[in-house]
């Protein structure tokens, strides 16, 4: 079993709408989760982090956690075509020595359509 | 404030050569970690380094090994280039939970 999964293929969404973007992970110790965003050619962005159950937003983008269904997602409200990257998720692996030690997902492109 | 800073941006070498990439920290960060992304996957982790020790270490073959300075500054050496080693080489920095990368160096081998 992978550590982080984000199966959905690309995604395309008409501009204006909410893309919906999911992943799983294996490490049920795990306390911190991130989502990254990552434009073609580039490093990755740090979008958010949540560490909570529940919702987190800031600005256009919501976290979503839980934790009981080791499960996180991201929605994009108002989707534009500056949107248009490839999502990461990532998660703190739980060491011993308390601190990062991330593993991410393999992505998933995001295309907003004019 | 300068963000994590690494170089060369881009390189090119040979199998069997060896290679050295540098990464400076974001002001204030104590930790970096390396990662690997090939085309197409996400970053995977090679190592990590706090206090001038290796921390952490990946999945990743002893001919990647790294160096942290007394100023937080890294090295990611890999010796014996394999074409697999192509990829983009990221450093993160980090002082808490919150890692952030630099613009990655893309390593070619041929």
């Amino acid at each position: 079993q992978k550590e982080v999964e984000q199966n959905s293929g690309p995604l395309s969404v008409p501009e204006g709408a909410i893309a919906s973007l999911n992943c799983t992970y294996s490490d049920r110790g795990s306390q911190s989760f991130f989502w990254y965003r990552q434009y073609s050619g580039k490093s990755p962005e740090l979008i958010m982090s949540i560490y909570s159950n529940g919702d987190k937003e800031d600005g256009r983008f919501t976290a979503q956690l839980n934790k009981a269904s080791q499960y996180v997602s991201l929605l994009i409200r108002d989707s534009q075509p500056s949107d248009s990257a490839t999502y990461l998720c990532a998660v703190n692996l739980a060491t011993h020595y308390g601190n990062n030690r991330l593993a991410f997902g393999k992505g998933n492109q995001v295309v907003v359509i004019p | 404030d300068a963000g994590v800073t690494q170089s060369p941006t881009h390189l090119i070498k040979t199998r069997g050569q060896q290679v050295t990439l540098r990464c400076s920290p974001k002001s204030g960060h104590d930790t970096v970690s390396w990662y690997q992304q090939a085309l197409g996957q996400g970053p995977q982790f090679i190592f990590q380094y706090y206090e001038e020790e290796e921390r952490q270490r990946g999945n990743f073959p002893d001919r990647f090994s790294g160096h942290q300075y007394p100023n937080y500054s890294s090295e990611l050496n890999v010796n014996a280039l394999l074409l697999g080693d192509s990829a983009l080489y990221l450093c993160a920095s980090s002082l808490g939970a919150e890692e952030f990368f630099g613009p990655g160096t893309r390593l070619t081998v041929l």
